[in-house]
């Protein structure tokens, strides 16, 4: 059973408009989220982190929300630009883990000029 | 400013033959990670080490093979090589003691592995 869930394989955003992401979790021990984006050929890129003290983080375009009684973690990008069409993952850890991330299976974004 | 860097980028292999993945990481990081990404199953941790000299298993260990005996390198061999390990292997690293709990692993771009 998937520990982390993102439920849209992929989304369709128009350049300028908000792009919004969504991923939940089923362990409520996990205290550590965050965000990556990856491009065709490359490796993951670290994009935003939260931690479960906070309920927002914010990076320029890039926020973060996370829900911890829904258990669920939203990405906004606003906003979108066609450069921002990538597959994004979301992936968790809890303390003491050895930083041993848990990921979800990515949504792809397409960011439509 | 390197970063994670994987080689061979990509390798064709028969089955049954062996090969060494190379990781090197120039972050000082102490954690290293090695995934497997195939389509449709998101990022798995094949094994990870906590620091030099020391591995550990992680999700889908079977047919593989690590060590750290540099802490700035992560091998990741196949002793005989099988189609079902046709997959693209990415390595990470993380964890620089002194800047606090919460670090991003860092990953390389990848090496992507067929088997015949």
């Amino acid at each position: 059973d998937q520990q982390v869930k993102q439920n849209s394989p992929s989304l369709s955003v128009q350049e300028g408009r908000i792009s919004i992401l969504n991923c939940d979790y089923t362990n409520s021990m996990f205290d550590y989220f965050l965000w990556y984006k990856k491009y065709p050929a490359e490796g993951p890129t670290f994009l935003i982190s939260i931690s479960s003290i906070k309920d927002k983080n914010e990076d320029g375009r890039f926020t973060v929300f996370l829900n911890k009684s829904a258990k669920h973690l939203s990405l906004h990008i606003v906003p979108s630009q066609p450069g921002d069409s990538a597959v994004y993952f979301c992936a968790t850890a809890s303390a003491g883990n050895n930083r041993k991330l848990i990921w979800g299976l990515g949504t792809s974004l397409a960011v439509n000029p | 400013n390197a970063g994670v860097t994987q080689t061979p980028k990509f390798r064709v292999l028969k089955t049954g033959q062996s090969m060494t993945l190379l990781c090197a990481q120039d972050m000082n990081h102490e954690y290293m990670y090695w995934y497997r990404q195939d389509p449709g199953m998101g990022l798995r941790l094949i094994h990870y080490s906590v620091g030099e000299g020391t591995t550990a298993k992680g999700e889908v260990p079977d047919g593989y093979n690590v060590s750290r005996l540099k802490k700035q390198n992560f091998l990741l061999g196949l002793e005989s090589a099988a189609p079902s390990q046709t997959s693209v292997y990415f390595c990470a690293s993380s964890y620089s003691p002194g800047q606090g709990g919460n670090q991003p692993q860092h990953f390389g771009d990848g090496t992507r592995l067929s088997i015949l």
